[in-house]
């Protein structure tokens, strides 16, 4: 099975800064990746796919860059909505697998 | 807009067989090239890919789970449906369904969740 290492487990940040948050598979799954966002008590919302393609209707702060191994996602200017878990999930066979998640925590 | 809802009991006993359907509204569950898939999440931890189905009936499911999962569709009542049997605390989650998008894999709409407890 691929394992997905998300990196950090949490982060604490201020509106207005830039977020980066990582993921590495543990073989290569080419641009087969995923990016989520979910608040408590809500289901994942889809952000990024094919590892950089912008889900239609997502803010144009979040982007996502990566191939291979190691994906990003970054949030360029956090906004107050921002502040949730974020999960990346990679496909490379029929079994699919999410990261451990994100925090990312108001400062 | 697609819309997925969940339903089923959130009570279950050890031992017995956890079951949910699936509602999917706003689209066939048997149009374009879809897996209708789900997916649970134990409280304060990470996602778990439970298992997928196509509309013409055919599945896949996660390999620690296997042995326990049936997923099953009713495309007459654009419904979907997961049996987990033997249930043990351990299957204690919210258990989500969601559209997976076959050709660029990634799942794109979502059901609010559903907590099932496992306890007696």
């Amino acid at each position: 099975d691929i394992q997905m290492t998300q990196s950090p487990s949490t982060l604490s940040a201020s509106v207005g800064d830039r977020v980066t948050i990582t993921c590495r598979a543990s073989q290569s799954i080419s641009s087969w990746l995923a990016w989520y966002q979910q608040k408590p008590g809500k289901a994942p919302k889809l952000l990024i796919y094919k590892a950089s393609s912008l889900e239609s209707g997502v803010p144009s702060r979040f982007s996502g860059s990566g191939s291979g191994t190691e994906f990003t996602l970054t949030i360029s200017s956090l906004q107050p909505d921002d502040f949730a878990t974020y999960y990346c999930q990679q496909y490379n066979s029929i079994l699919t697998t999410f990261g451990q998640g994100t925090k990312v925590e108001i400062k | 807009q697609v819309q997925l809802q969940e339903s089923g009991p959130g009570l279950v006993k050890p031992s017995q067989t956890l079951s949910l359907t699936c509602t999917v509204s706003g689209g066939s569950i048997s149009s374009g090239s879809y897996y209708w898939t789900w997916i649970r999440q134990p409280a304060g931890k990470g996602l778990e890919w439970i298992g997928r189905i196509y509309a013409s009936g055919s599945t896949n499911y996660n390999p620690s789970l296997k042995s326990r999962v049936t997923i099953s569709v009713d495309t007459s009542k654009n419904q979907f449906s997961l049996k987990l049997s033997s249930v043990t605390a351990a299957d204690t989650a919210v258990y989500y369904c969601a559209r997976y998008v076959g050709a660029q894999y990634y799942f794109d709409f979502w059901g609010q969740g559903t907590l099932v407890t496992v306890s007696s």
